[in-house]
């Protein structure tokens, strides 16, 4: 069975400083891992994702993330915060057997403030 | 990235009636579709997962007589919302994969907000 924790409802940060949003994974086979972002009143769009290649990934808008087996973690981050970076983020699993689905975190919703 | 296409992005509909939300892959073949329903700031709720050409299958607790899905083709899913009444109304979104499976990312339409009035 797969599972996914973000561990931070919200995270509020100053434009220009650091982003971190965090999330905890459990799986029984060797997972693949996604970021998605999600505007208000929109769909959901991939930033990057882990599929068992290099274990630090670089997406869009300049968001990277690392993947740590020993820690069971798949956090998000990004050097400096843009207004435009204001959403949400739902840290993904997905593993194989599991009937394609993929399995959701509860998400966290960015602030980022002048 | 891939394309998903979702329709209509917004609905209103009186209580008692049907209605009908399109999501169409655009540029690849989505051999996995899913439904899913979002409350106000909160996550995703699978409803169902269709393959085309097979039979939807539903999540527990999800009235698949009320929210009939119907996966005729790779490129076309549809979610039909029966007798829709006022508890009905939420954001709904879909999504695709392709044959590649779990290794894979799923493209996601851009929702559809339906109000049952």
């Amino acid at each position: 069975a797969q599972s996914v924790t973000q561990l931070d409802s919200h995270v509020s940060v100053s434009e220009g400083t650091p982003v971190l949003l965090r999330c905890n994974y459990s799986s029984s086979y060797s997972p693949s891992l996604f970021w998605y972002v999600q505007h208000p009143n929109k769909g959901l769009q991939l930033l990057l994702k882990y599929t068992s290649a290099a274990t630090l990934v670089k997406g869009i808008n300049g968001f990277e993330a690392e993947f740590k087996k020993s820690e069971t973690s798949f956090h998000l981050t990004k050097p400096s915060a843009h207004m435009s970076d204001a959403a949400e983020y739902f840290c993904v699993v997905s593993e194989p057997g599991g009937g394609n689905k993929l399995t959701f975190g509860t998400g966290t919703q960015l602030k980022v403030e002048l | 990235g891939a394309v998903v296409s979702q329709h209509p992005s917004w609905v209103i509909c009186k209580s008692g009636t049907s209605v009908k939300i399109e999501c169409r892959s655009l540029d690849f073949q989505a051999t996995t579709m899913f439904w899913y329903r979002q409350f106000p700031k909160q996550s995703l709720m699978l409803m169902a997962t269709s393959n085309e050409g097979s039979k939807a299958t539903y999540e527990q607790g999800v009235e698949k007589d009320k929210f009939l899905i119907n996966h005729a083709s790779l490129t076309l899913s549809t979610l039909t919302v029966t007798s829709a009444h006022p508890e009905d109304s939420s954001f709904y979104i879909c999504s695709a994969r392709g044959p590649q499976g779990a290794r894979t990312e799923a493209f996601f339409g851009q929702g559809t907000r339906l109000t049952v009035v």
